[in-house]
């Protein structure tokens, strides 16, 4: 697609419920990023996948979260159990090349987000 | 730990009047750093992106960047109401990631 697309945009879950999240990134782009940003806050780094391959998974803040992007394009970020805690807006972004190169025209490209609210 | 700082603000500037954004980093290896703006309830989208040391204009935009005091500075010219957003400072090192700064909201006023 043109940008990154992700769903739902918003998400409201009781305590305890298990939530997915769905991100759709630019056609192409090898780099996916999911990135948690509460209110007031810069983003701050879940995990990364280049294609189907999830690199780096140490931002995640505890075993409840879980991601995957099995064929390399779309990706989902599930969350078990969730608690008041996660409330946040999750953003996925994307890029065209491989790890470890900003450069040039190799720059994120952000979804709109989606905001889950946790009662 | 790798540190992005910058003031949270508000900062009120006049519309017309030259705004000054201000970051600074703690990671010396830091190579590709970057403006995002990000307006309320909406995602980050990319404003300026730097390499190397000195000035980089883009329109109204222009990104500096001192390596030896390790910080980077966005100036927003002929400010306008439009403006007046969260703008976010990202610094990248050798790795994959980027290191955010919390933002600093930029208000202009009419």
């Amino acid at each position: 697609g043109a940008g990154v697309s992700q769903s739902p945009r918003y998400k409201v879950a009781k305590r305890g419920q298990d939530v997915a999240l769905r991100c759709d990134p630019i056609s192409g782009h090898v780099s996916l990023f999911w990135y948690q940003q509460a209110l007031g806050q810069g983003p701050e780094f879940l995990t990364y996948f280049q294609n189907e391959a999830q690199l780096d998974k140490s931002g995640l803040p505890s075993d409840r979260f879980f991601a995957e992007r099995p064929e390399g394009s779309v990706s989902t970020l599930k969350i078990q159990r969730t608690q008041q805690e996660d409330s946040a807006v999750y953003l996925c972004a994307s890029s065209g090349l491989g790890a470890g190169d900003f450069s040039g025209a190799n720059v994120l490209t952000f979804g709109a987000g989606s905001r889950l609210t946790v009662l | 730990q790798k540190e992005v700082e910058q003031n949270s603000g508000p900062l009120s500037v006049p519309e017309g009047a030259i705004a000054s954004l201000n970051c600074t980093y703690s990671d010396r290896v830091s190579q590709s750093f970057f403006w995002y703006r990000q307006y309320s309830g909406k995602s980050p989208e990319l404003i300026m992106s730097i390499y190397s040391n000195g000035d980089k204009e883009d329109g109204r935009f222009t990104a500096q960047l001192n390596k030896a005091s390790q910080y980077v500075s966005l100036l927003i010219r002929d400010s306008q109401p439009s403006d007046s957003a969260t703008y976010l400072c990202a610094v990248n090192d050798s790795n994959y990631q980027l290191i955010w700064g919390a933002g600093t909201k930029l208000i202009i006023k009419p």
